[in-house]
């Protein structure tokens, strides 16, 4: 059965550290993985990855993916209070997202 | 250039009524995917059509859930006589194009269902 694992569930850190969050899947028919930013409302996008050890970088964010090893990791830099939100890693296969639980990323002033 | 619209943004229902969730694509979009968010839960995927055409339903409920994307309109997702259990964020995400390189799937801001 095709799964995509987050970790941890939930972090609690104070503004300025930096945050590293997991995702590993296993997945027929992989495409990409794409990792979302939710919170009080839909998901927004934020990175798509399809090349192992390729960097993507956004700002403070930046996402890599190891397609040997089967996950992808998401950084955040000088983390602000805004960052807080849950954090969700998905995997694209065939025409379908599969989605993990998340991590539910708190930052704190 | 809107982005995908869902209506209702809250819907409450009674046991037993019917929920109708309505998704307009972007334009141009004309894949169309529904999730379900429970609380304390990851999206999970519910059914992908095209216009007119229902191409994966693998992971919506065997009874009371349906779907349709008609070839005019908004993409219906309809849940026939509710339980508490049907209590739930609907997303609805729209992209381009089906196998495409650019496979990002723009969200809708959801609805959501509550039932007394």
């Amino acid at each position: 059965e095709d799964k995509v694992v987050q970790s941890p569930l939930s972090l609690v850190v104070h503004e300025g550290d930096t945050v590293t969050l997991n995702c590993s899947y296993e997945v027929t028919n992989f495409r990409s993985l794409l990792w979302y930013k939710q919170e009080k409302k839909a998901p927004t996008f934020l990175f798509m990855l399809t090349s192992s050890g390729i960097e993507k970088k956004s700002g403070r964010l930046s996402s890599i993916l190891d397609k040997k090893e089967l996950f992808s990791i998401l950084n955040i830099t000088a983390t602000q209070t805004g960052d807080s939100a849950v954090y969700l890693c998905a995997v694209y296969r065939d025409d379908k997202i599969i989605f993990g639980k998340g991590t539910r990323l708190h930052i704190l002033p | 250039n809107a982005g995908v619209m869902q209506n209702p943004r809250h819907l409450v229902r009674r046991r037993g009524q019917e929920a109708r969730l309505r998704c307009s694509p972007m334009k141009g979009h004309s894949h169309v995917y529904w999730y379900r968010q429970l609380p304390e839960e990851g999206l999970k995927f519910m059914v992908y059509l095209q216009k007119e055409n229902i191409i994966d339903e693998s992971g919506m409920p065997k009874e009371r859930f349906s779907a349709e994307f008609p070839k005019e309109g908004p993409s219906i997702l309809r849940i026939q006589q509710v339980v508490r259990g049907d209590s739930a964020a609907y997303f609805c995400a729209s992209s381009p194009l089906a196998g495409s390189k650019y496979n990002e799937q723009f969200f809708g801001p959801g609805t959501r269902l509550t039932v007394l």
